[in-house]
């Protein structure tokens, strides 16, 4: 079955850029996500990628899809400490009925 | 800005127990959700409804599972008899229609489901 994947834990010093990668394995998906999830609150929409786009940059947000290789991308540029929070990619391959996560990646933004 | 609300934010419940979980989608929106997260685990799908019927289901969506859109604004989640593995963060989620460009998923902040 389809499957996403990222690493578990980001740190970084504020004021940098951090980088969450996340790769996936379904070769048809359509959309992809980046949702974010602060202690106790529920997944915020962030941003998402439609598949025949490389690049989508949003204020301090850039996607980078890099389709070949199934792997996608979140930048956050000038990271503040309220970006600190668990960052899900999600796939989906009918544009939006069943979403598939990734496991998360936890950013730790330090002062 | 438009949301997706959920209630109860936390429920204990014994194993065996039927539960309902609720929640108001945004309210143009035709598409709805359930997904969990059980603890220290992925977020699952486990069903999608349109137009008053299950559109799409996950295996974990079995015979315990229901969904119900009773009225014109709730959509609710039926486990019939609990079990302890069904402790999670349910998730319901909304979204104006798929297939389209621009389709986004909303989601709720969760309603954290313990069975003992």
């Amino acid at each position: 079955g389809e499957d996403v994947e990222q690493s578990l834990f980001l740190s970084v010093r504020e004021g940098d850029s951090s980088v969450i990668n996340c790769t996936y394995t379904d070769s048809s998906s359509t959309y992809l996500y980046w949702y974010k999830q602060e202690p106790g609150a529920g997944l915020q929409l962030l941003t998402y990628i439609f598949s025949n786009m490389d690049m989508k940059q949003d204020q301090r947000l850039t996607v980078l899809l890099n389709k070949k290789d199934k792997h996608l991308s979140l930048r956050i540029a000038d990271t503040q400490t309220g970006d600190s929070a668990i960052y899900f990619c999600a796939e989906s391959r009918n544009a939006g009925n069943m979403l598939t996560f990734g496991g998360g990646t936890r950013l730790m933004v330090k002062p | 800005e438009p949301e997706v609300t959920q209630t109860p934010s936390h429920q204990v419940t014994q194993m065996g127990q039927e539960v309902i979980l609720r929640c108001v989608p945004i309210s143009n929106h035709l598409y709805f959700y359930w997904y969990r997260q059980i603890l220290g685990q992925k977020v699952e799908f486990l069903v999608s409804f349109y137009n008053n019927e299950i559109s799409e289901k996950s295996e974990i969506f079995d015979d315990q599972f229901s969904v119900e859109r009773p009225d014109g604004s709730n959509f609710t989640l039926k486990i019939r008899s609990t079990k302890l593995e069904d402790s999670a963060m349910y998730f319901c989620a909304s979204s104006e229609r798929p297939g389209s460009k621009g389709n986004t998923i909303y989601f709720g902040e969760g309603s954290w489901l313990t069975v003992v």
